[in-house]
């Protein structure tokens, strides 16, 4: 069955300093990768998306990097700030029955960014 | 505001209660998503719409679980004979159809508390 894995421990960072989020899938091959953001209590808001033929997507101090091969995304926080302390998840959305490319997520990666 | 509302935010009911959650999606979104996040976990599928049709309910955790969508405006989502279990966060998310990959915008969720 699919599986989509993120790390279950939370990443402690300082401010200024670059975040990195890993995200690994198997049994499947999406067509794109989703990742969100979502803060206690609320809903997972949309960040970015990567094709499976792009290697790499950048927004502000945003960086999504996808490897079919490895099986595995990468997110970048550079230049991180307090504000960026959140929970991060990936979502892979492969062709399912019928083309529904459903967002399926992982347990999702917490954030702390120290100042 | 990402303009898909959910109501109640949050539902506190005795175990055996029916209870039912109403998802308002962004008006030109042919698809709707329902989905269930327990605390440590991202969210989990249970079920979509494209337009009124339900094309997915496989996932709907048992037979206490419905969904619908009239005229493919509005959905609710039904748990009878509530459980102890089903305490968690029902989200509801809506997006466009016809666009790969199309991001997912969520509402803020209705908790559910059964006692």
């Amino acid at each position: 069955s699919q599986k989509i894995e993120q790390n279950s421990e939370a990443l402690n960072i300082q401010e200024g300093k670059t975040a990195t989020l890993t995200c690994n899938y198997t049994n499947y091959s999406p067509a794109y990768l989703q990742w969100y953001r979502q803060d206690p209590g609320r809903g997972p808001v949309f960040l970015l998306l990567i094709r499976e033929n792009e290697k790499e997507k950048r927004k502000e101090r945003l960086k999504v990097t996808f490897d079919t091969t490895l099986k595995q995304s990468l997110f970048h926080i550079t230049a991180s700030q307090p504000a960026d302390s959140a929970t991060y998840l990936c979502a892979p959305l492969g062709e399912g029955s019928g083309g529904s490319y459903i967002p399926t997520f992982g347990r999702g990666t917490s954030l702390i960014v120290h100042p | 505001d990402t303009g898909v509302s959910q109501d109640p935010r949050h539902k506190i009911t005795k175990r055996g209660q029916n209870v039912t959650f109403r998802c308002d999606p962004i008006s030109e979104h042919n698809r709707l998503y329902w989905y269930r996040q327990t605390l440590g976990q991202g969210p989990e599928f249970l079920t979509y719409f494209q337009n009124e049709a339900q094309l997915e309910k496989s996932r709907l955790l048992s037979d206490r679980f419905s969904a619908e969508r009239p005229k493919g405006s509005f959905s609710t989502l039904e748990i009878q004979r509530t459980e102890q279990g089903d305490s968690a966060m029902y989200l509801c998310a809506s997006s466009r159809i016809g666009q790969g990959g199309a991001e997912a915008f969520f509402g803020q969720g209705t908790r559910l508390t059964v006692v």
